[in-house]
């Protein structure tokens, strides 16, 4: 079955510094991947989405992400921190044999002054 | 164009009663998706309709159901409501159910319905 595992429930940085947030994926096929972001009381935005393009896919507010197949690695980042990136974000994986996306426990990003 | 619209945004409800969700795609996407979102479970994936006809459930009992319309608009309802059931319910809609392409089944998620049970 295909899963996502997002490293760390908590990251910290400082505005203006680089932001990483790590997702692996679990998948025998290649998999369609996504990272959606949540503001409080707001439901989920997409991001970005890997669909077996480009391996580097950029998305939306200055975010990127890099599929490595050699990894199974799908992180987020984004070069510069802005206090309005502070939301909780989720990465996740279509299932191939059941088509439904599968989540990550999501990972809350604190963007300190 | 307008996103994808839930209705109420907040709930309250006591145990045992029954409650209807009601979600709005967005204009021209066919296929809506219901998710629970709690902090202990994290996101889960509830039903699937397309053209009035579920295409997917999750693991969730059958207190859980939902239908859509033909204008494809859908309602979640849950009966016998329990205090687990305390949760946000977000709804999805996509242009095309998944399966159908990466592009056209890309997910757009509404604000979602706060449920509290108490």
């Amino acid at each position: 079955a295909q899963s996502v595992t997002q490293l760390g429930s908590h990251v910290s940085v400082s505005e203006g510094a680089l932001v990483l947030l790590r997702c692996n994926y679990s998948s025998s096929v290649p998999p369609y991947l996504f990272w959606y972001v949540q503001y409080p009381n707001q439901g989920l935005q997409l991001l970005l989405k890997y669909t077996s393009a480009a391996t580097l896919v950029k998305g939306i507010n200055g975010f990127e992400a890099e599929f490595k197949k050699s990894e199974t690695s799908f992180h987020l980042t984004k070069p510069s921190a802005h206090m309005s990136d502070a939301a909780e974000y989720f990465c996740a994986v279509r299932s191939y044999n059941t088509d439904k996306l599968i989540f990550g426990t999501g990972t809350r990003l604190q963007v300190f002054p | 164009k307008a996103g994808v619209t839930q209705t109420p945004r907040y709930l309250i409800k006591t145990r045992g009663q029954q409650v209807t969700l009601s979600c709005s795609p967005i204009s021209g996407h066919r296929s809506v998706s219901w998710y629970q979102q709690t902090p202990g479970q994290g996101l889960q994936f509830l039903f699937e309709y397309f053209s009035e006809t579920q295409r997917n459930k999750g693991n969730f009992p059958g207190r859980f159901s939902g239908r859509q319309f033909s204008n494809s608009r859908s309602e979640m309802n849950v009966s016998t409501l329990e205090l687990g059931d305390s949760a946000l319910y977000l709804c999805a809609s996509s242009l095309e159910p998944s399966g159908q392409g990466a592009t056209k089944n890309i997910q757009y998620f509404g604000a979602g319905t706060r449920l509290s049970v108490l």
